[in-house]
């Protein structure tokens, strides 16, 4: 069965301090996964997609096939990353839909 | 840019009522789907529509119904709301087979009482 894991669910770092956010996924074909973050009272908002290959907001995440995982990671944290992550894999099988990982709080202290 | 809209940011209701959620959104998707976001359980579908008039249940529909009688409006029906179902409801929209990403709404956060 398809699911997305993330074992952490608060991840609290010191400003400047590197940041990696676990997520580990199930799924037999090939995956496509996303970041997904919600910082305090905004919406649900797409952070960086595995396909694109792309660093967004200095975030960077490599999908490791042989782990199963997609790691979300920054080398310096600043506090303006305190929010909510979601780790997602899509099924284009069944219309696009998204498995949600459980979610992890990140907590940036100054 | 996209805009995704949920009617209520928030809603007080009691046990045993109809409650109905409202979701629009603005760039001709055809695909929308509704979640509702648990601490410590992520996002879980509810259910999702690919077309005007057609639904597919996700993950835990059971106790809730949806609506899609126009293309940009997927609505959200708890028949006979029950205390387990005080969450926060995510509605989002994509093109087809997720060709780009979800858009999501607000969020409407439901209390039943």
């Amino acid at each position: 069965a398809q699911r997305v894991t993330q074992p952490e669910k608060l991840l609290s770092v010191f400003k400047g301090a590197p940041v990696e956010l676990k997520c580990n996924y199930s799924y037999s074909g090939s995956p496509e996964l996303f970041w997904y973050v919600q910082y305090s009272r905004q919406r649900l908002q797409l952070l960086l997609r595995h396909i694109s290959r792309e660093s967004i907001k200095g975030f960077t995440a490599d999908l490791n096939k042989g782990e199963t995982s997609f790691h979300l990671k920054k080398p310096f944290a600043q506090e303006e990353d305190s929010a909510m992550y979601y780790c997602a894999l899509i099924l284009y099988n069944q219309g696009g839909k998204l498995i949600f990982g459980q979610g992890t709080e990140l907590s940036v202290k100054p | 840019d996209v805009k995704v809209t949920q009617s209520s940011r928030y809603l007080v209701k009691r046990t045993g009522e109809k409650v109905f959620l409202e979701c629009v959104q603005d760039m001709d998707h055809e695909n929308m789907f509704w979640y509702r976001q648990d601490p410590g359980l992520g996002l879980r579908l509810i259910y999702f529509s690919y077309d005007v008039k057609m639904k597919e249940k996700g993950d835990i529909p059971e106790g809730y119904s949806v609506s899609r009688e126009k293309k940009e409006r997927f609505s959200l029906i708890l028949e006979s709301a029950s205390t387990n179902q005080t969450s926060m409801y995510l509605c989002a929209s994509s093109l087809p087979a997720g060709k780009e990403t979800q858009y999501f709404g607000p969020g409407t956060r439901l209390l039943v009482l």
